[in-house]
């Protein structure tokens, strides 16, 4: 089965600080993906980034980085000197290569205050 | 890039009518397309497959006879939400995959059943 875990329900910082948003897979598959989504208060959902299974560099993009260790089945993403405009909900999702489905963590909240 | 177009982003209904949503991919054909349903403050979860020119697979505890969904050509999925309730009220989104790329999202649909 596959299970994708948010521990973090909310997480609330003041603005600049960095913020780190875990997320722990499961998985019997070899060959998957990983991905993070923004969701703000409109409800749109979006996309930050898709990793592949057979890719565990790290990637940064602006603020955002993503720590991705397969050992750890563990796929976290670091915002850098957050911003109020950060705040919103952060998904992160599974896909076994091939089902094109996704699994969702639970997520976690945001707040960024001035 | 690819987008998916949702229709209505939002729709009030009275309890007892039926309500369509429409999905469409803009500018790729989608074979397969999705449709989550998010309640307030948790995650997307998968209702549906909707799989052009056939019946759509349905997660375990949807009802198909409530939830109808038809993908009648490559860029249109819809799903009914027949003899709505209240407890249908939810935010529906859907998705689609260009080939060999992520998961595109519609705008979603917020439902109010009254």
């Amino acid at each position: 089965a596959q299970k994708v875990t948010q521990a973090q329900t909310e997480i609330s910082v003041v603005e600049k600080e960095d913020v780190t948003l875990d997320c722990v897979y499961e998985t019997r598959d070899t060959t998957y993906y990983l991905f993070w989504y923004k969701q703000p208060p409109s409800g749109e959902l979006v996309f930050l980034i898709r990793r592949n299974s057979f890719d565990e560099q790290n990637e940064i993009s602006g603020r955002y980085s993503w720590n991705f260790q397969k050992s750890t089945s563990s796929f976290n993403f670091t915002i850098t000197a957050s911003q109020v405009v950060d705040s919103a909900v952060y998904f992160c999702a599974l896909e076994n290569t091939g089902f094109q489905k996704l699994v969702f963590g639970t997520g976690t909240r945001l707040l960024v205050s001035p | 890039g690819a987008v998916v177009s949702q229709h209505p982003s939002w729709v009030i209904c009275k309890s007892g009518t039926s309500v369509k949503i429409e999905c469409r991919s803009l500018d790729f054909q989608a074979t397969t397309m999705f449709w989550y349903r998010q309640f307030p403050k948790q995650s997307l979860m998968l209702m549906a497959t909707s799989n052009e020119g056939s019946k759509a697979t349905y997660e375990q505890g949807v009802e198909k006879d409530k939830f109808l969904i038809n993908h009648a050509s490559l860029t249109l999925s819809t799903l009914t939400v027949t003899s709505a309730h209240p407890e249908d009220s939810s935010f529906y989104i859907c998705s689609a995959n260009s080939p060999r790329t992520e998961a595109f999202f519609g705008q979603g649909t917020r439902l109010t059943v009254v």
